[in-house]
Parts: C-alpha cells; sequence; structure tokens
C-alpha cells in the first residue's frame, strides 16, 4: 500500500512557467517535508510542516513555496522555474513530536525537467 | 546544524563481497537513519538506529552514539545492492529537522 504518494513522476515545464507538485499520504503523519536533490548529491531540505506550522530553511529561494491545506496534502509551488532548479523533489513524512525520534518515510519523487 | 559525513564515497563490490560503509556526525544525535536510494531515485528506510545495534537480513548496522559514528554492514552482497547509501540524523535540538550524509555510491558487479 503506498503511503507517500508524488505526483506528478515526471514534471516537464518550460523556463519561467510556474508548476506545482503535489505529495499526499496516508499515514496520519504530523510533519511533512519537501527536499530537492540534484544529481549526485545528497537530499536538501526546503522546508517542512509540523501540522500547519511552516518551518522555511533559511537558504530557500523565495521562487519557492509550499501549502499545506490539509494534513494529506502538501504541495510544493516552484514560481518561476529557472534551469537550475532541475533536480529530483521528494516529500517525506514522518509522525513528529518533541523528541524527534521516529523515522521518515519518502515518496517516490518527482523529477522535474526545466526547458 | 549537524555536519554528517560518509565514508567511502564510492565502492565498487564483486558480488558475494562484504563492506562496511561509514557515518560521522558532528553533535550528538537522537535520531538515526539508514536509507537506500534505489537507480530510479526512490530513499527505502533500511535501518532507524540512534544507538545499538539491529541486522535485518544480509544488512546490519551499529550506531556508537558516544563517538559519534555508525556502520552499516552488508553481507554476501547483490546486483540488487547497488545505489546511493545515505545516513541522516536528528538532534535533540534540531527539531524535526533530518540532516543527511554525503552518501556512498556502491556498484556491485557480478
Amino acid at each position: 500500500d503506498a503511503m507517500v504518494i508524488q505526483n506528478p513522476r515526471y514534471q516537464v515545464t518550460q523556463f519561467g512557467k510556474p508548476v506545482t507538485l503535489s505529495c499526499s499520504q496516508t499515514l496520519n503523519h504530523n510533519v511533512m517535508y519537501w527536499y530537492q536533490q540534484k544529481s549526485s548529491q545528497a537530499p536538501k531540505l526546503l522546508f517542512h510542516y509540523y501540522d500547519k506550522d511552516f518551518n522555511n530553511e533559511a537558504d530557500t529561494p523565495d521562487n519557492f513555496q509550499s501549502r499545506r491545506p490539509n494534513t494529506s496534502f502538501c504541495f510544493l509551488d516552484i514560481r518561476s522555474p529557472g534551469l537550475g532548479d532541475a533536480a529530483m523533489y521528494l516529500c517525506a513524512t514522518s509522525r513528529g513530536g518533541f523528541a524527534s525520534t521516529d523515522t521518515q518515510y519518502f515518496g517516490p519523487g518527482t523529477r522535474l525537467t526545466v526547458l | 546544524g549537524i555536519q554528517v559525513e560518509q565514508s567511502p564515497p564510492d565502492l565498487i563490490l564483486q558480488e558475494g563481497a562484504n563492506s562496511t560503509l561509514r557515518c560521522n556526525f558532528s553533535d550528538s544525535v537522537n535520531n538515526l537513519q539508514w536509507f537506500h536510494q534505489n537507480p530510479w531515485g526512490q530513499l527505502i528506510n533500511l535501518f532507524y538506529i540512534p544507538s545499538g545495534t539491529k541486522q535485518n537480513g544480509r544488512l546490519s548496522a551499529t550506531t556508537v552514539a558516544t563517538e559519534r559514528y555508525s556502520l552499516l554492514y552488508i553481507s554476501s552482497s547483490q546486483t540488487t545492492d547497488s545505489g546511493v547509501y545515505f545516513c541522516a540524523v536528528g538532534g535533540a535540538n534540531t527539531g524535526n529537522q533530518f540532516y543527511f550524509g554525503t552518501g556512498t555510491s556502491l556498484t556491485v558487479i557480478p
């Protein structure tokens, strides 16, 4: 049973054309994360939500925004994609909590191509 | 944040060989996970192991939290073990954030 679902799996967009990536989860986890992963690099955290509480990484460009309308869904909006934004985008969830002593579960990722 | 380094960066093994991957971290952690990223990009949980030793089939992991390192052992490697192995850590003072290591790229050849 799929637990963290990402759509689409592959997305092609044009330079400067807004794009939205989708993530949903069936785990009822409190925390949802968005990571960017470029070729041969480790995943880089862009931001995360604890419930509705949004936490932005200091070096995440303003071009990247996120929405979490409910517990199950989280969206990544790239307002004006540049060639440097081509990457794999990974969504993850965790139960969350004070001690952060739980497991992260990842979706399959969306591979974004910018033409 | 917590700095996480993995070694070796690249590893090529003959099928059937054993290997040890290492993860060093710069601060105390209360969460450590090992992941395998397959060629399609999916990150698969291998172990949640902030301390102690665990085994799952041909894989086992040990974390020595006081010395700030973790080891992942792969025995009798198979071609399906190929991919990139990441460790990711979280600390008591880092909230819900996880910090990924630099990864070890493993290639198992038949």
